[in-house]
């Protein structure tokens, strides 16, 4: 089964800073891979599909990159509402289908 | 609006079996593949499986931890996808939560609130 490793696992981060979460699969998924953005207590939230697409709705300072193994979600300027748990998950259908989430990485106030 | 709706949650014990549904609204329900994803307590996200539409065969994909044990099903008529669960096990414990997935593309766009599933004698 795909593996897929988040790092860093936990991020301190400040107002206004560019932060990049890593997203690297143990094989090639090509664009099938999604981001979702966690606040405790709530359920998950779509951020990203297909790698690179943002989800109607979600602000711009949200990104998405990579395909094949190595994917990455960018936030240009940390707002305060974007204190939360980031997971990836990944969509890839052969040889058998298996939509495995990453572990998480948890992003606080520094 | 989208919303999706589970119920069922409670606890059980070890070796039982529970049946959660999740009830949509706002949406065409059979043009769409539903999914399970659950939460351990103070966990990440795990994928349990999902149901295909069915002009893509209705059919189902599972993950190994449950395969033989979860079946999930869905009834177009009332806009509800089920998860039954047999052989309930303590590592079953979870929130569980339903989604409905991105036509064509690889995510799920809405998500329900979940119900806590506890597994304990």
């Amino acid at each position: 089964a795909i593996q897929l490793t988040q790092s860093p696992s936990s991020l301190s981060a400040s107002v206004g800073d560019r932060v990049t979460i890593t997203c690297r699969a143990s094989q090639g998924i090509s664009s099938a891979l999604a981001w979702y953005q966690q606040k405790p207590g709530k359920a998950p939230k779509l951020l990203i599909y297909d790698a690179s697409s943002l989800e109607s709705g979600v602000p711009s300072r949200f990104s998405g990159s990579g395909s094949g193994t190595d994917f990455t979600l960018t936030i240009s300027s940390l707002q305060p509402e974007d204190f939360a748990t980031y997971y990836c998950q990944q969509f890839n259908s052969y040889p058998h289908v298996m939509y495995t989430f990453g572990q998480g990485t948890k992003l606080e106030i520094k | 609006e989208v919303q999706l709706v589970e119920s069922g949650g409670g606890l059980v014990q070890p070796g039982r079996s529970l049946r959660l549904s999740c009830t949509a609204s706002g949406f065409t329900f059979g043009d769409y593949a539903m999914s399970w994803v659950r939460q351990a307590p103070g966990k990440g996200l795990e994928w349990v499986g999902f149901i295909r539409s069915k002009a893509y065969g209705g059919t189902t994909e599972y993950a190994a931890s449950v395969k033989g044990r979860f079946t999930i099903s869905r009834d177009d008529s009332k806009s509800i996808a089920y998860l039954q669960m047999n052989s309930l096990k303590t590592e079953d414990t979870a929130v569980y939560y339903c989604t409905r997935e991105v036509v064509a593309a690889t995510g799920s766009d809405y998500w329900g609130q979940g119900t806590l599933v506890t597994v304990s004698s």
